[in-house]
Formats: C-alpha cells, structure tokens, sequence
C-alpha cells in the first residue's frame, strides 16, 4: 500500500515566520506534486518535482524532491495570512496502474 | 468553462436512496480521475477513465459504488443505497494526456459535497 504522511498535520504560525512542510513515503513515486486547497474548492496545483534532488523555487516556496524520490519539503519563507490553506503533496504512481496518491495533508494557518 | 465542473455542488440524501455525481471534465483531457475526500483529509483514489475506459477501480470502496464515462468526456459517479459513512466530498479532476507521459498537472473541480442523513 502506498501511504504518504505529511508533517505537521496542522500548524500555526504569525506572519513573517518561516515554515517547512514535510511529506514522507516508503514508496518510491515517479513524480510529486504539491496542492493548496482553500475551503469549499478543489486543490491548485503548485509545482511538480520529477528528478532527485530536485529544488523548485516558486516565489517565497521552495520545494524539493528526495534522492531517493520518496520525501519532499515544501518551505515557506516569511509566510503571509494568504499562504493560509491545505497543503498536500500527490505521488504520482504508475506501476501496473496509474494514479495519483495524496497525503495526509498540513493546515497552515498565518496569523496576521 | 475553461475549468473542471462538478454538479451538483451540494447534496443531501436520506440513507438507502441512490445519487448520482457528475463531472464535466477540461475539453479534451484524456484522464479523468474521481477522489473522495473526508473533512480535513487529503483526497483519496477511487477510480481513473482513459478517454471512455475504466483502467483503475480499485479505490472504489465497494460494489455500491459506480463510475462511467460513457463517451470519454462526461463522467457520472453513482453511488447506490447510500449510508452515513459516504457522506464526504467528491472531487473530480481530469489532465491532457494519457498514462505513460509522467509530469502531468491535474485540475479539480470545486467537488460534490454530499451528506448523508
């Protein structure tokens, strides 16, 4: 069975603290991917990371890929009352089949 | 729409009596996936179409469970003699292309919330 667990489940910081987000499987995925989900919505996707050791930079996020393409961290830098949401990472698994496996998820809240 | 829609947004049903979702998926898109997601959790895998073919089920929790697409484009989950346990979200989310090509976004409609009394 692939499980994903995503550390912490829920956290609550002030504005301008820094914060990582972790997501960790003993299963090896061929990519992950990292949502956000704001109430009564679907989960945006943020980024995808396929290779690695991969780091993605997308503004004040950072992401990163294991080595062994089982964990990945998201990082947040001085996080802002809009970073507020869900965050959950997706492996994607496409041994014998092809689907996609979401974490336990992380609800961050950003005091302002 | 540009986007993945899901009707209806909100339903309730009495326990025993059968509902049916629907998922109107990106013109186009190949794969078309349905989640069920519990308050507060993160998504989990039911079943994923190729164009009209049902290639995964095995997330489906059981045999009142059902998922069609038909012609390859609209997808209806049913769910037949409903009990307290399905009451959940259900999301659907479709992306281009088909399995073998890696790296691909998946976009989610706004989910089906469902309550069972």
């Amino acid at each position: 069975t692939q499980l994903l667990e995503q550390s912490p489940q829920f956290l609550s910081i002030q504005e301008g603290e820094n914060l990582t987000v972790y997501c960790n499987s003993s299963s090896v995925f061929s990519s992950l991917q990292w949502y956000r989900q704001e109430p009564g919505e679907g989960p945006v996707l943020l980024v995808t990371v396929v290779t690695g050791g991969e780091v993605k930079k997308l503004k004040r996020l950072t992401f990163q890929f294991g080595d062994a393409r089982k964990d990945s961290s998201l990082h947040i830098t001085a996080a802002q009352p809009g970073d507020t949401g869900l965050y959950l990472c997706a492996g994607e698994w496409t041994s014998g089949t092809y689907k996609y496996i979401f974490g336990t998820g992380t609800r961050l809240k950003v005091l302002a | 729409g540009a986007g993945v829609s899901q009707s209806p947004r909100y339903k309730v049903a009495k326990r025993g009596q059968d509902v049916a979702l629907r998922c109107d998926p990106i013109s186009g898109h190949v794969s078309l996936f349905w989640y069920q997601q519990a308050l507060g959790q993160g998504p989990e895998f039911l079943t994923y179409f190729q164009n009209e073919a049902q290639l995964d089920k095995s997330g489906l929790p059981s045999d009142r469970f059902f998922a069609e697409r038909p012609e390859g484009s609209v997808s209806t989950l049913k769910i037949q003699r409903t009990q307290q346990e399905d009451s959940a979200v259900y999301l659907c989310a479709s992306s281009p292309y088909s399995t073998g090509i890696s790296n691909q976004p998946q976009h989610f409609g706004d989910g089906t919330r469902l309550s069972i009394l």
